[in-house]
């Protein structure tokens, strides 16, 4: 069964300074993946996805991600934060009849 | 506008009392579920639809139903909840297979005392 961990529970960074969340998925074939975000209290938006091809991927609000198959990794990158992107994200992937989420990593952005 | 509503979206309850979440969707979607958020657990599902009258048990069936008699509802019920269901739930919609993008509604977050 394919899955993901995301191994940082909690990021501070401040406002202007480059953001990296990693993911690392475990399966053997071309996996799907996403990433999605959610702002406090709020449902989860998606921000991309990768199925296959280029392997950087292009999302909403600036996020780009880059699948790595050497690294079993999809991680999830902004050049400059800006405080709206305060949130926590999750990694996902498809698992059956579900998307299996990563535990989430909680951003925080300092002025 | 596209859009999946939960009701109630805050929810104080007494342990046993039966209880039931509404989720509604207007996308036309056949693929619907429920997601349980708990504090680093990250979601995970309760029980998903892949259209009316099919329904099935995700990773954390134990304690719920669903039915989903019509395209556009799908309600969450708890017979007799318990505060290991204190949560935050989730209703998604899918338009096509495991390759969609989830579609959330804005959660339900539900305390049982």
């Amino acid at each position: 069964a394919q899955s993901v961990t995301q191994p940082d529970i909690h990021i501070t960074v401040s406002e202007g300074a480059s953001l990296e969340l990693r993911c690392n998925y475990s399966y053997g074939a071309t996996p799907y993946l996403f990433w999605y975000v959610q702002s406090p209290g709020q449902g989860l938006q998606l921000l991309l996805k990768y199925f296959s091809g280029d392997t950087l991927v292009q999302g909403i609000k600036g996020f780009e991600a880059e699948f790595k198959r050497s690294q079993s990794s999809f991680n999830l990158r902004k050049p400059s934060v800006h405080w709206s992107d305060a949130a926590e994200y999750f990694c996902a992937s498809p698992n059956d009849y579900k998307l299996s989420f990563g535990a989430g990593t909680t951003v925080t952005v300092r002025a | 506008e596209a859009q999946v509503t939960q009701n109630p979206r805050y929810l104080i309850t007494v342990t046993g009392k039966k209880l039931t979440v509404t989720c509604s969707q207007n996308m036309n979607h056949e693929y619907m579920s429920w997601y349980r958020q708990d504090p680093g657990l990250g979601l995970r599902q309760i029980y998903y639809s892949m259209n009316v009258e099919v329904t099935d048990k995700g990773d954390v069936p134990e304690g719920y139903k669903v039915s989903r008699k019509e395209k556009r509802n799908f309600p969450l019920i708890l017979e007799s909840p318990s505060p290991n269901q204190t949560s935050l739930y989730f209703c998604a919609t899918q338009d096509r297979g495991l390759a969609g993008e989830l579609f959330f509604g804005e959660g339900s977050r539900l305390t049982v005392l």
